[in-house]
């Protein structure tokens, strides 16, 4: 079955601590994203990725790195650098021809990743 | 980046329509009108997508103004599966920088 997928759906550290949130996926998508979502509130945007070994700074990007080797995977670090890391992290990707818009395009979501930093 | 407007809330009874607006009043010509919703601790879904004309698919249907400042997701007969939060945001269809803005959407209630 194609979609995407993020591990774990739980995750706990301690203050301090580098943590990396993994997403997949395995639908061909150019694109990749990640979105932070605190408690009542909307989805902001971290980071995007159009393509291989290139992304962008989304909104708020402090505190936050990703990579993206390969187009299938679009890993999120949170930093011990990021002052308030507890919330709920998503990952979406797009179909995003070269040279296109994305406008056109729906965004999949994966389930979700919490974590909890005390 | 163009700003969608939505209810906080809204309520509905189980198998009657429901129209959820959305005024997105400084959209530019080349951004499209997406809806997505989430169900509690999960990922947002995708419901439907639009530029002028209206749409249907087997989820919703979406009504779009004719001026494109304003838009509506129809769902025909709502059940309790869809209560949700239910986002209206704007996604530009020319290539540059993918940056999309999600508000805090609509809650939508369900009534059995």
């Amino acid at each position: 079955d194609g979609g995407i997928t993020q591990s774990p759906k739980y995750l706990f550290r301690k203050e301090g601590q580098n943590v990396t949130l993994s997403c997949e996926q395995n639908l061909n998508h150019d694109a990749m994203y990640w979105y932070r979502q605190d408690p009542g509130q909307g989805l902001r945007l971290i980071y995007y990725s159009q393509i291989v070994n290139d992304f962008q700074k989304g909104d708020i990007a402090e505190g936050y790195s990703v990579s993206r080797e390969k187009k299938e995977s679009f890993p999120l670090t949170v930093t011990s650098a990021q002052k308030n890391p507890t919330a709920f992290y998503l990952c979406a990707s797009s179909f995003l021809p070269t040279g296109s818009g994305s406008g056109r395009y729906e965004q999949y979501f994966g389930p979700g990743t919490r974590l909890t930093v005390t | 980046d163009a700003k969608t407007t939505q209810p906080n809330s809204m309520e509905s009874n189980e198998e009657e329509p429901v129209h959820l607006p959305c005024n997105h009043s400084t959209i530019s010509g080349t951004d499209y009108i997406h809806w997505y919703r989430q169900l509690p601790s999960q990922g947002p879904e995708y419901v439907i997508h639009g530029l002028t004309s209206n749409v249907n698919n087997r989820m919703a249907s979406l009504a779009i103004a004719e001026d494109r400042k304003s838009s509506t997701l129809i769902l025909h007969r709502a059940t309790l599966r869809d209560a949700a939060v239910y986002y209206c945001i704007l996604r530009d269809r020319s290539p540059r920088y993918d940056k999309i803005i999600f508000g805090k959407g609509t809650r939508l209630h369900i009534l059995p």
